[in-house]
């Protein structure tokens, strides 16, 4: 089974508006990390954020974890057409290899 | 460019054939990853290698097998094929557990 649930599965939005995205997941981690996908595509690799940081940034993006709450969220600011794609959070289990696990994703359309 | 190189891009075969997947990390990683996306089951970890070593198993089939070899390149070969192992399957690396994983653009599988 999936290890992280992410919600929602869809989400419209204008250019120029926040992006919130959520994703939980149910046991232990190591590390989170988000990726974008267009379609049909590689997976793009956007942020990694370790089970004692809370908050990480990277250009648009920001990336909260509260661990206490097994929640994760993303958030892409001034979006933008070119931000059309799919978002996955995908979770490194806690002593379990290094593999990750990855939710369903939520589908991200940015109308110009 | 993620660094991970995945070969072929696509390929169509029959139900009942055999086909090899091939894969070369980032330079330097030693873990390579395997993952099957597909509309129905998302995307599913099959198996990582660690240096040679296979390091963990997810939802691989007994018909599909993997090695990583000395120089670190990877191979994923999928026998007795069906319509329904038709997918996009992806080829991760990372430096060890716990770091970034890089994926790379995958390879398209059509089973007719």
């Amino acid at each position: 089974s999936q290890q992280g649930e992410e919600d929602p599965q869809a989400l419209s939005i204008q250019e120029g508006e926040n992006a919130t995205m959520n994703c939980s997941y149910k046991t232990s981690i190591n590390n989170l990390q988000w990726y974008r996908q267009n379609s049909g595509r590689g997976l793009v690799h956007l942020i990694l954020i370790r089970s004692n940081e809370r908050e990480k940034h990277s250009g648009r993006l920001r990336v909260t974890l509260d661990t206490s709450k097994k929640s994760s969220s993303l958030l892409i600011t001034a979006s933008r057409a070119a931000d059309t794609a799919s978002y996955f959070c995908a979770t490194v289990i806690y002593n379990q290899g290094g593999k990750l696990i990855f939710g369903q994703g939520t589908e991200l359309s940015v109308k110009p | 460019d993620s660094g991970v190189t995945q070969t072929p891009k696509h390929l169509i075969t029959a139900t009942g054939q055999r086909v090899t997947l091939r894969c070369s990390p980032r330079s330097g990683d030693l873990s390579v990853y395997w993952y099957q996306q597909s509309l129905d089951q998302g995307l599913q970890f099959l198996i990582q290698y660690y240096n040679g070593e296979e390091r963990a198993k997810g939802n691989i089939l007994e018909r599909f097998s993997a090695q990583q070899f000395p120089d670190l390149h990877s191979e994923l070969n999928l026998s007795s094929l069906e319509l329904g192992d038709s997918a996009l399957y992806f080829c991760a690396s990372s430096q060890n557990s716990g770091n970034t994983i890089y994926f790379g653009e995958g390879s398209w599988l059509t089973v007719v």
